[in-house]
């Protein structure tokens, strides 16, 4: 079974523009979570979906937003680009809700630089 | 307020001892705890998941507790080896809040 892919890999981009990353999960897989990766504060949660809605947001500004479609694939977008932005995107799969005490399967991450 | 610690930023121990990790948590009621490894440019694995009601999971040569008195975990991985090392995540599942994270420890195992 092909594991979680991200797509693209690595982006860079310049304060104010905006960015689309893009998660596929593994197959069957239907919650997909979102996090952001610094040297400084970890790994935050951004996201949850399930199901096509979006059940849980963690701590980030307007600026972050995503989507999951019915194939279960995931988007999310960040507007207006801040230096601060700068960080490991990851995307998390698995087969059920978390709060159903089960593992998530990452993908590789999307690094992105904003300069 | 809350905060979920992992006690060594990092951690050094020779092959062929057991490596004892901690995650300590304040003012969270997780209902289960993960622990995961991630290896350099690459994304978590996960591991092993403990609830609030167990007291002790293994998988092969790791062993996880779970104290919610104490509002800690432990992770060990006994007859470590070089191939171990690397940076090890306990993560909480809080209610509203989806999954916490801690700071990670680096593992490394000394030959």
């Amino acid at each position: 079974k092909a594991g979680v892919t991200q797509t693209p890999r690595y982006l860079i981009k310049t304060r104010g523009q905006q960015v689309t990353l893009s998660c596929s999960p593994i197959s069957g897989h239907r919650s997909v979570s979102w996090y952001q990766q610094t040297p400084g504060q970890g790994l935050q949660f951004l996201f949850e979906y399930f199901s096509e809605t979006q059940r849980n947001k963690g701590n980030f500004p307007g600026r972050f937003s995503g989507r999951q479609f019915s194939n279960s694939r995931s988007e999310m977008n960040v507007s207006t680009l801040e230096l601060g932005d700068s960080a490991l995107y990851l995307c998390a799969s698995s087969t059920r809700p978390p709060e159903d005490n089960n593992e998530q399967f990452f993908g590789p991450g999307t690094r992105l630089t904003v300069l | 307020s809350q905060k979920i610690e992992q006690n060594s930023e990092a951690l050094n121990i020779q092959e062929g001892k057991t490596a004892t990790l901690t995650c300590n948590y304040t003012n969270y009621s997780p209902a289960y705890l993960q622990w995961y490894r991630q290896d350099p440019g690459r994304g978590p694995v996960f591991l092993l998941l403990i609830r609030e009601n167990e007291k002790e999971k293994r998988k092969e040569r790791l062993k996880v507790t779970f104290d919610t008195t104490l509002k800690q975990s432990l992770f060990h991985i006994t007859a470590s080896q070089p191939a171990d090392s690397a940076t090890y995540l306990c993560a909480l599942f809080n209610y509203g809040q989806n999954f916490v994270f801690g700071p990670g420890t680096r593992l490394s195992v000394l030959p």
